[in-house]
């Protein structure tokens, strides 16, 4: 079965500074990859996706995500944290069959920006 | 393209209650799925339906819960007789299947359920 490990409950970032959420992840095959963000109370909206190719991706608002097959890792990264960013960040493995797509999420990690 | 919907946002009831929540999709988007978000948790899957065919539901999914999609469009969540156990954050999302595998989830705002 699939998992996927989040290390960092929480972050705190100034404003200004770069920024990079840990995910680690285990799936038997080749993984299919997310980050979601979600802000209080509200649902999550999707960050970027890994399906295949490039392993460096471009996502909204200034994100990107490096898949490293030999660390089983997608890592969040932004160059500059804006004080809109704090809010929690999933990253999810989809587990993809012609059946479905079930998304295994982490636990999330919770980013505070400081000003 | 108006996105998912869900409805209601917010619900609080007594333990024992039935309640019933109900998930919009995107338009024409075939596949539409449930998940649970426990406080402080990462979402966790609870069913699946391509069309109006449930295809898969999760252990958490128990003899309480049942899911429906009548007509392959908007979906129903009913929770009978509800536990404190229950209260949770309730997220919708779909997708469409006609990008094969690569399939991406579009979420919906959720219903937060509390029981009292």
């Amino acid at each position: 079965a699939q998992s996927v490990t989040q290390p960092d409950i929480h972050i705190t970032v100034s404003e200004g500074a770069s920024l990079e959420l840990r995910c680690n992840y285990s799936y038997g095959a080749t993984p299919y990859l997310f980050w979601y963000v979600q802000s209080p109370g509200q649902g999550l909206q999707l960050l970027l996706k890994y399906f295949s190719g490039d392993t460096l991706v471009q996502g909204i608002k200034g994100f990107e995500a490096e898949f490293k097959r030999s660390q089983s890792s997608f890592n969040l990264r932004k160059p500059s944290v804006h004080w809109s960013d704090a809010a929690e960040y999933f990253c999810a493995v989809g587990s993809y069959n012609n059946a479905g797509n079930m998304l295994t999420f982490g636990g999330g990690t919770r980013l505070m920006v400081k000003p | 393209d108006t996105g998912v919907s869900q409805d209601p946002r917010h619900k609080i009831t007594k333990r024992g209650q039935n309640v019933t929540f109900r998930c919009d999709p995107i338009s024409e988007h075939n596949r539409l799925y449930w998940y649970r978000q426990t406080l402080g948790q990462g979402p966790e899957f609870l069913t699946y339906f391509q069309n109006e065919a449930q295809l898969e539901k999760s252990r958490l999914l128990s003899d309480r819960f049942s899911a429906e999609r009548p007509k392959g469009s908007f979906s129903t969540l009913e929770i009978q007789r509800t536990e404190q156990g229950d209260s949770a954050m309730y997220l919708c999302a779909s997708s469409n299947r006609d990008r094969g595998l690569q399939e991406t989830q579009y979420f919906g705002p959720g219903t937060r359920l509390l029981v009292l």
